[in-house]
């Protein structure tokens, strides 16, 4: 079974400052990774993933993620935060396909409230 | 490209009733899957589909239900509506052939919201 933790409820940030939010995961095999961002009343945006490869992704909006296997976590990060970032943020985890028969479920985390204040 | 659309994006029914929603994949996209977010139990994967076939199913009973048709549209069915299937109800495609990096992405609907009274 495949299985996210995000520890954090919410993370709390003054505009300019640098972020993190926090993800462990848990998986049989090699982990497909991702990130996904939900504005109020809205769907997932996608922000970024990782499958393969360097251990530090870029994705969209200045965000970055690191991958580190050893401790199984993927944490999201933005070196400067802007008060528009402030949303709910989402770890997602996927086995790889030769264990879920070439299916694409993903396991979500609980989400982490992102707040970036003035 | 236009991203998933998912129609209605409201919704409120009464329990016992049933409800059909709908959702558009990316032009070219063959997979769909379908997501239910509540704030007790998060995000949480009902089922997907490839091809006109069910190829995942999560967790749910069988008053939810789904289907694919041949331009990839695909359609939720939730039959005896309960209180407690109000919900989001989330959409999202994936494309294929697009070698390991593209095909893996999901990408979501703005949802529908289906509030049961």
């Amino acid at each position: 079974a495949q299985s996210v933790a995000q520890p954090e409820d919410q993370v709390n940030v003054a505009e300019g400052n640098p972020l993190t939010v926090k993800c462990t995961y848990s998986v049989s095999g090699n982990p497909y990774l991702f990130w996904y961002v939900q504005y109020p009343n809205r769907g997932l945006q996608f922000l970024l993933k990782y499958i393969t490869g360097d251990n530090l992704v870029k994705g969209s909006y200045g965000f970055e993620a690191e991958f580190n296997k050893s401790q199984t976590s993927f944490h999201l990060k933005k070196p400067s935060a802007l008060v528009s970032d402030s949303a709910l943020y989402f770890c997602a985890v996927r086995g790889p396909a030769i264990l879920t028969g070439g299916g694409n479920k993903l396991t979500f985390g609980t989400g982490t409230q992102l707040k970036v204040e003035l | 490209k236009a991203g998933v659309t998912q129609t209605p994006r409201y919704l409120i029914k009464t329990r016992g009733q049933q409800v059909t929603l709908s959702c558009s994949p990316i032009s070219g996209h063959r997979s769909v899957s379908w997501y239910q977010q509540t704030p007790g139990q998060g995000l949480q994967f009902l089922f997907e589909y490839f091809s006109e076939t069910q190829r995942n199913k999560g967790n749910f009973p069988g008053r939810f239900s789904g289907r694919q048709f041949s331009n990839s549209r695909s359609e939720m069915n939730v039959s005896t509506l309960e209180l407690g299937d109000s919900a989001l109800y989330l959409c999202a495609s994936r494309g294929t052939g697009q070698g390991a990096r593209g095909a893996d992405t999901q990408y979501f609907g703005p949802g529908t919201r289906l509030t049961v009274l």
